[in-house]
């Protein structure tokens, strides 16, 4: 199965919002409310920082939103700051029990 | 507060076998999956296994499923990866990480990972 379809790199400046999307079949993002996406630092462990389509852990910035319709999904943040700049990735769990990350997607803070 | 805490990576030749393991504390171990996933150096994530809380459903992905087996000891809150007839291909850094619920939904506490290098 192939990856979650997501832009290799967007960027914004600072206070600007900037949108990441991630495009799946009906066999996974299509299906189901159980889209995850994670923020990673180079050379760290990923981040949860949104789960079940839109929901924010604890902790986690009200700058991060998301959301989804048909078979894409889509996180915001808003507000961009310079601790911002990571890469991004979403997954979905699929028909087959199992879950798909995205290709993931460098946010580039001007 | 929940950790989660990977061992078992080392430099290994191609065809050969290695164990992972991965401890958790800090939470009700046997409530909650559990993944592994991997990431080749440069390269994005991979998901490559989950087992679900009770040990009742184990799930692969394509590229490690009939090579790659994942276990779990709920008496130790111990989650492992038995990675079979190695490939260069698999050289990573793997991640276990703790589900947000029973089954495999989320992946929403991450241990800092274990390196795994395939050569001769």
């Amino acid at each position: 199965q192939s990856a979650l379809n997501q832009p290799a790199s967007v960027s914004g400046s600072p206070g600007q919002s900037v949108t990441i999307s991630c495009t799946g079949t009906n066999r996974d993002i299509g299906s189901y409310y159980y889209v995850s996406w994670y923020q990673q630092y180079p050379g760290k462990a990923p981040k949860l920082i949104i789960f079940q389509v839109s929901l924010r852990p604890s902790g986690v910035s009200y700058r991060f939103s998301a959301s989804k319709s048909g078979n894409t999904a889509s996180l915001t943040i808003s507000g961009l700051q310079a601790e911002d700049e990571a890469d991004y990735y979403c997954t979905s769990y699929t028909r087959d029990n199992t879950q798909i990350f995205g290709t993931g997607t460098k946010v580039t803070v001007l | 507060q929940v950790e989660v805490v990977e061992s078992g990576g080392g430099v290994v030749q191609p065809g050969k076998s290695l164990t992972l393991s991965c401890k958790v504390s800090g939470i009700l171990f046997s409530n909650f999956a559990m993944h592994w996933v991997r990431q080749a150096p440069g390269k994005g994530l991979e998901w490559v296994a989950v087992i679900y809380y009770d040990a009742s459903n184990k799930f692969y992905g394509d590229s490690v499923k009939g090579r790659f087996n994942i276990s779990r000891d709920n008496s130790k809150n111990t989650v492992y990866l038995q990675v079979n007839r190695l490939r260069p291909e698999d050289t990573a850094v793997y991640y276990c990480a703790k589900d947000g619920q029973g089954v495999g939904i989320y992946m929403d506490v991450w241990g800092k990972g274990t390196t795994v290098t395939v050569s001769s």
